[in-house]
């Protein structure tokens, strides 16, 4: 059973870079067969994609956000990784981190993990 | 960039009723269509994939329709812990996009 567990600081100043990991179980990060997604949601809205890496570490990411943001593969911890610098207030958000089949549907999801950007 | 609609966005329903949630492509996704289910303070779960195919482990009181720009999940038979926000989302094209989400209240 995959399972992804998200870890990181809950509060971050603003103008700082966020820093998250996401540690899978299960599965290799470097199978061929999954990409690796990070999807935030603000207090009481939707969701919003952020980026995602390939097994081989290459990235796509919402055109929104990609001048901030880095998603990256560590295949010896079996981890990936999210920063997104500059961060203001408008990116405080539970941040989740998924599996998602080669550009297909996202499953399974982390539990999420709160991040407050405040002084 | 493509838009997807959700409606209505409360939907209030008594047990046993049938619920039906649409997701509205302002463009053709084909069939690469999921539905997701939040309760509060939980992750998205998968609930159907590919427009119509249900996820593993998903009762069967779910289901999937539609294709191009107009998709239904219906929930024939509601029960009290059917009470969540349920999402649609475009995949297969980078950016992924998500609606903005359906509340059903039972």
């Amino acid at each position: 059973q995959v399972q992804l567990q998200e870890s990181g600081p809950g509060l971050v100043k603003p103008s700082q870079t966020l820093s998250l990991t996401c540690t899978v179980s299960g599965a290799s990060i470097n199978s061929g067969s999954y990409y690796w997604s990070w999807i935030r949601q603000p207090a009481g809205k939707g969701l919003e994609w952020i980026g995602r890496v390939t097994s081989s570490g290459s990235n796509n990411y919402n055109p929104s956000l990609k001048s901030r943001v880095t998603i990256s593969l560590d295949t010896s911890k079996n981890q990936f990784s999210l920063k997104l610098s500059s961060v203001t207030a408008a990116d405080t958000a539970v941040y989740f981190c998924s599996r998602d089949g080669t550009l297909k549907w996202f499953d399974p999801w982390g539990q999420g993990t709160l991040v407050t950007v405040s002084s | 960039e493509i838009v997807l609609t959700q409606s209505p966005g409360t939907l209030s329903l008594s047990p046993g009723e049938r619920a039906t949630l649409s997701c509205r492509a302002s463009q053709s996704v084909s069939s690469y269509l999921a539905w997701y289910q939040q309760k509060p303070g939980q992750a998205p779960r998968l609930l159907i994939y590919g427009a119509s195919s249900r996820a593993t482990g998903i009762p069967d009181r779910f289901s999937g329709s539609g294709s191009a720009t107009d998709f239904t999940l219906t929930i024939s038979r509601l029960e009290p812990e059917d009470s969540a926000v349920y999402y649609c989302h475009r995949y297969n094209t980078s950016p992924d996009i998500f609606g903005g989400g359906t509340k059903v209240e039972i």
